[in-house]
């Protein structure tokens, strides 16, 4: 059965950069690797997808290797605010939905 | 307000009772999804509803009976649970026919608590 793993939690203070690394060593051809961000008492909330290389947008970057087997989701000068659970998640087109376990981000002042 | 809207937010039940959690999305979209998420587990798809129809059961006990009348609503029928099924219970929905392939919104859950 694929799993898809992350760190439990992180640490991190208000400015710095956060780098939470997912590892899923099973995936296939035709699958896409998400990150979504949960805060407490909210459902998850889309933050960036990718299939290869290096995918950036306006709050995160992610970062995937050629062999794919891994990714990792790039948090630049966070905040306070940022404080949340992070999960990525593997998935294809037709039957594969995978989240990972989470990785509980704790930003200090 | 994301758009996709879970009632009740909490529901407490015996194990006998039946009870239903209902799901409402303005997102004009097509599929909606149900996901249970447990302590300490990663969240698990349930059942996937593609232009109102199910496309991925995933062995979810038949104590768990999906409903999805149009493409905006989207319901869960619970009966004889057990406390194991405590849990909260996401509903999300998503553009498009791609079971994985497109961004997901998620509604704010519905806390359940099976005594």
């Amino acid at each position: 059965l694929a799993k898809t793993t992350q760190p439990i939690s992180m640490d991190s203070y208000e400015g710095q950069e956060v780098n939470i690394t997912c590892s899923h060593n099973n995936i296939a051809t035709n699958d896409y690797i998400t990150w979504y961000q949960q805060f407490p008492s909210q459902g998850p909330r889309f933050i960036i997808q990718g299939y290869k290389t290096k995918v950036t947008n306006e709050v995160a970057s992610l970062f995937i290797p050629a062999d794919r087997k891994s990714s990792t989701l790039s948090l630049p000068r966070v905040s306070l605010s940022d404080t949340a659970v992070y999960y990525c998640l593997v998935s294809n087109n037709t039957d594969k939905l995978i989240f990972g376990t989470g990785t509980r981000l704790q930003v200090f002042p | 307000e994301t758009g996709v809207t879970q009632t009740p937010r909490h529901l407490v039940m015996g194990m006998t009772n039946k009870k239903s959690l209902k799901c409402e999305q303005h997102l004009g979209h097509n599929a909606m999804y149900w996901y249970k998420q447990s302590a300490k587990k990663p969240l698990e798809l349930m059942f996937v509803y593609s232009l109102e129809e199910r496309v991925e059961n995933n062995s979810v006990p038949s104590r768990f009976s999906p409903e999805c009348p149009n493409s905006s609503h989207l319901f869960l029928h619970l009966h004889t649970l057990q406390p194991e099924d405590s849990a909260l219970y996401l509903c999300a929905s998503s553009q498009g026919r791609g079971l994985g392939y497109n961004e997901q919104f998620f509604g704010p859950g519905t806390r359940l608590t099976v005594l």
